[in-house]
């Protein structure tokens, strides 16, 4: 069986701080990892995902996220955030041996304050 | 760029009534998802089709729930008969190619609510 688990549900950062949302995922099987971003009246959108190869992955609007598979985590980052960046983000894992169905952590829901 | 789209965004029925929702996935795409999430908590897979039949489906899918590809662009879940516990956001999605890494692709979401 397969889960996740995202740590805060709601956290808030200044404009240009650094942004780093939490998931830890449990998988008996190798895991492939996702973040979405869901916009207010929007669909989830894809942020970057693991699936194999390099650890450190780089997604759209400067994010990347780290797979460790010792700490069964895979945490997402930004540098810097900015205001269009507030959002609720969901981490998702999918087992390889499956049919691509995506279980979801919780949602943190990011805000960024000027 | 291709988008899943899904109607109607809200729908407000009562309670033991039929409900019909509605998504058009991505032109070429073959595999197709149906998730829900009830305010406050999880994104929860419902099922997965593909070559018109279910690949998969999870607990929540009992026999209230049904989906069909009526033609060659639409995609429904129906609701057989409501309950209150159905209230949620259901999200239509899909992907080019099955398997676990692939990117599925969502729609906007439909806020069924069950009074």
């Amino acid at each position: 069986a397969q889960s996740v688990t995202q740590l805060g549900s709601h956290v808030s950062v200044s404009e240009g701080a650094l942004v780093l949302l939490r998931c830890n995922y449990s998988s008996s099987v190798p895991p492939y990892l996702f973040w979405y971003v869901q916009y207010p009246n929007q669909g989830l959108q894809l942020l970057l995902k693991y699936t194999t190869g390099a650890t450190l992955v780089k997604g759209i609007n400067g994010f990347e996220a780290e797979f460790k598979k010792s700490e069964t985590s895979f945490h997402l980052t930004k540098p810097s955030a900015h205001m269009s960046d507030a959002a609720e983000y969901f981490c998702a894992v999918s087992a390889g041996n499956q049919g691509g169905k995506l279980i979801f952590g919780q949602g943190t829901e990011l805000s960024v304050k000027p | 760029e291709p988008e899943v789209t899904q109607t109607p965004s809200h729908q407000v029925t009562q309670m033991g009534q039929e409900v019909i929702l509605r998504c058009v996935p991505i032109s070429n795409h073959l595999y197709f998802y149906w998730y829900r999430q009830i305010l406050g908590q999880k994104v929860e897979f419902l099922v997965s089709f593909y070559n018109n039949e279910i690949s998969e489906k999870s607990e929540i899918f009992d026999d209230q729930f049904s989906v069909e590809r009526p033609d060659g662009s639409n995609f429904t879940l129906k609701i057989r008969s409501t309950k209150l516990e159905d209230s949620a956001m259901y999200f239509c999605a899909s992907s080019a190619q099955r398997g676990g890494g692939n990117e599925q692709f969502f729609g906007p979401g439909t806020r069924l609510t069950v009074l």
